[in-house]
């Protein structure tokens, strides 16, 4: 079993949409990451949050600790919202290291 | 732009051959992080830095290794390639080691023919 989790794998949604991605973790982590993927390759960090929410745009992040559960919430979604979104998680341990476990990743295509 | 910078965007090599992926971290930051995305493997971390020392190891082979310099810069040497070692590499800054925000190079697309 994947320590990270993503669902869905594939999302097509049209212009203006509500999207959210899920992510389920089985360990305990210090910090959720979620990260953009362009079809370029490159990789953008969009939010760390290790508790609550966090806003930036159009974009929400949402994580529940308990629940060990994280949601990424896209709002008046654009075509250029397209990408792969990727949830990673850290753990910090012998020596306060900060290395990432990532998803398998969502494929997201938003429609004109 | 992240401000982490990465050499060469493309490599083409040969199978049996050595190569250097070079990467420049954010100004100020001391960690640096190298991570292998594939196909069939996802993204995969690989082996981290901080303040030119080994921080912390993952899925590395022992044919890579990899080095911090005294100015911060960062190699992955990568040796015997092999047809499996195709790949993105990336290579990730952060301020400190710990709780922080990680800032991804572009990342060097490896074909080994």
């Amino acid at each position: 079993k994947n320590e990270v989790e993503q669902s869905p794998q594939n999302l097509t949604a049209q212009e203006g949409e509500f999207i959210t991605i899920n992510c389920s973790y089985s360990v305990g982590i210090s910090a959720l990451h979620w990260l953009q993927q362009h079809p370029g390759g490159g990789i953008v960090s969009l939010f760390m949050l290790s508790s609550g929410k966090k806003k930036h745009g159009r974009l929400i992040a949402t994580i529940n600790i308990q629940e060990k559960h994280s949601s990424l919430h896209i709002t008046a979604s654009h075509p250029r919202d397209s990408a792969v979104y990727i949830c990673a998680v850290s753990f910090i341990y012998g020596g306060a290291t900060n290395k990432l476990i990532f998803g398998t990743g969502t494929l997201l295509a938003v429609q004109p | 732009d992240s401000g982490v910078t990465q050499t060469p965007k493309h490599l083409i090599t040969a199978t049996g051959q050595r190569v250097t992926l070079r990467c420049s971290p954010r100004s100020g930051d001391l960690s640096v992080y190298w991570y292998q995305q594939s196909l069939d493997q996802g993204l995969q971390f690989l082996i981290q830095y901080y303040n030119g020392e080994e921080r912390a190891k993952g899925n590395i082979l022992e044919r890579f290794s990899a080095q911090q310099f005294p100015d911060l810069h960062s190699e992955l040497n990568l040796s015997s390639l092999e047809l499996g070692d195709s790949a993105l590499y990336f290579c990730a800054s952060s301020v400190m080691t710990g709780n922080n925000e990680q800032f991804f190079g572009p990342g060097t697309r490896l074909t080994v023919l």
